[in-house]
């Protein structure tokens, strides 16, 4: 198993740019979601979905979106890029036993 | 609304030493909670997950404990090693709204 797979790495965005970061998990499951890491802030929940074709907003839903069409990919879509979304970006999914997450090497973000 | 707490936010120890990490969380309705550690510019990795049901967890040098009645967790490190340096985030799975809830985390270094 891949695990929960990320791309890309690392993306530097001009201000008003529009980027899909990328998300994918090899395990079946069905919960997936998406958290953006700052100093000082800690982990912010972003969107989340609960299944294919059911997504949800987080704690910091603003100037993101989602879909999820398959179970496998959960792609986070920056409309128009601002400095403040300057960020790692996190990916997660959760099993069904004992609901353990599992996390993304993550997206390092850089809007100038 | 959940939070969670960790303390202290930096540990410096000498090797050997053994030691532990510290994480309150304000509402009890858990569904469990998971200890992660973070390495500079990577990943989460998921170290123990405790159910709710559940008094404590071990792996290897690590044994976490959870306390719901006080809303506490405990990451024990045994035999502090140089290699355990990294920043040890705890999380809550909200049995309210299912979403999991970050402290900020706790940055340990162990000198050699």
């Amino acid at each position: 198993n891949a695990g929960v797979t990320q791309t890309p790495k690392f993306q530097v965005l001009k201000t008003g740019q529009s980027m899909t970061l990328q998300c994918a998990q090899d395990m079946n499951h069905e919960y997936m979601s998406w958290y953006r890491q700052d100093p000082g802030m800690g982990l912010r929940l972003i969107h989340y979905s609960v299944g294919a074709g059911i997504t949800d907003q987080g704690e910091v839903p603003n100037g993101y979106n989602v879909s999820r069409s398959t179970t496998e990919d959960f792609p986070l879509r920056l409309l128009s890029a601002a400095p403040s979304q300057t960020s790692v970006y996190f990916c997660a999914s959760r099993g069904t036993s004992g609901y353990e997450q599992y996390f993304g090497p993550g997206t390092r973000l850089t809007v100038t | 609304k959940q939070e969670v707490t960790q303390i202290p936010a930096a540990l410096s120890v000498p090797e050997g030493e053994n030691l532990v990490l510290n994480c309150s969380f304000t509402d009890s309705a858990i569904y469990n909670l998971q200890w992660f550690r973070q390495d500079p510019g990577k990943g989460l990795t998921s170290l123990l997950l405790i159910q709710s049901s559940q008094r404590e967890q071990t792996s290897g040098r690590l044994n976490a404990s959870l306390d719901k009645s006080s809303g506490r967790s405990t990451l024990y490190i045994a035999a502090s090693q140089p290699g355990d340096s990294a920043t040890y985030l705890c999380a809550a799975l909200s049995g309210n709204t299912g979403k999991l809830i970050f402290g900020q985390g706790t940055t340990l270094q162990v000198k050699p």
